[in-house]
């Protein structure tokens, strides 16, 4: 099975920050990586796919990037709808997911 | 708009079994994979398995083989999730996701539309 492992596990940033998130997998899935982000009491909401494509309806301060083993999500400037918890997923081979980055209020 | 709508909380005993519904509207039923993912009290996501939603072919994740089962019923637009041989383990939240590939049945795939979840537990 691939693993993905997300760093940080928790991020305290400000309102206007620039946060960057990291998520490795255990061996390369080229480019097929999604990010979610998930609310409390709330199903994942798709944010990006194929490492970059920014799902229809998601603000362009989302961004991802990266291909085989390393990726990452940026949000350019953080809005507070953002402070929610992000997990990568591999789709290379079925499905597994990061272990989730929980974004909080500084 | 597509939404999934699923059913509602369950309690069960160790050593039962629970049946899990998520009816579909707002596409066309058969044309996506329907997928079944589960999170545990503090736990990551975990994929459980999919169904064809078109000729009812299902695949499901190595942990759960032998115990758990995907159906659907197309006339309802509905599928089904049934786990058998019930732990504390297996005290989560629920969701069908919908593939985001139409008429993709391969072996890697994301999700663009989930149900609202489903809390399971399991306790004596």
């Amino acid at each position: 099975d691939i693993q993905m492992t997300q760093s940080p596990s928790t991020l305290s940033a400000s309102v206007g920050d620039r946060v960057t998130i990291t998520c490795r997998a255990s061996q390369s899935i080229s480019r097929w990586l999604a990010w979610y982000q998930q609310k409390p009491g709330k199903a994942p909401n798709l944010l990006i796919y194929k490492a970059s494509s920014l799902e229809s309806g998601v603000p362009s301060r989302f961004s991802g990037s990266g291909s085989g083993t390393e990726f990452t999500l940026t949000i350019s400037s953080l809005q507070p709808d953002d402070f929610a918890t992000y997990y990568c997923q591999q789709y290379s081979s079925y499905a597994t997911f990061g272990q989730g980055t929980k974004v909080e209020i500084k | 708009q597509v939404q999934l709508v699923q059913s509602g909380a369950e309690v069960k005993k160790p050593g039962a079994s629970v049946k899990v519904s998520c009816k579909a509207s707002g596409y066309t039923f058969t044309t996506n994979a329907i997928h079944w993912v589960r999170q545990a009290p503090g736990q990551r996501l975990e994929w459980m398995g999919w169904i064809n939603a078109a000729n009812d072919n299902t695949k499901y994740s190595q942990k759960f083989q032998g115990r758990i089962t995907i159906t659907r019923d197309t006339s309802a637009s509905t599928a089904f999730m049934e786990l058998s041989s019930l732990r504390s383990e297996d005290t989560a939240i629920y969701y069908c996701a919908r593939d985001s590939v139409a008429y993709y049945y391969g072996s890697g795939s994301f999700f663009d539309y989930w149900g609202q979840g489903t809390l399971v537990t399991v306790s004596s």
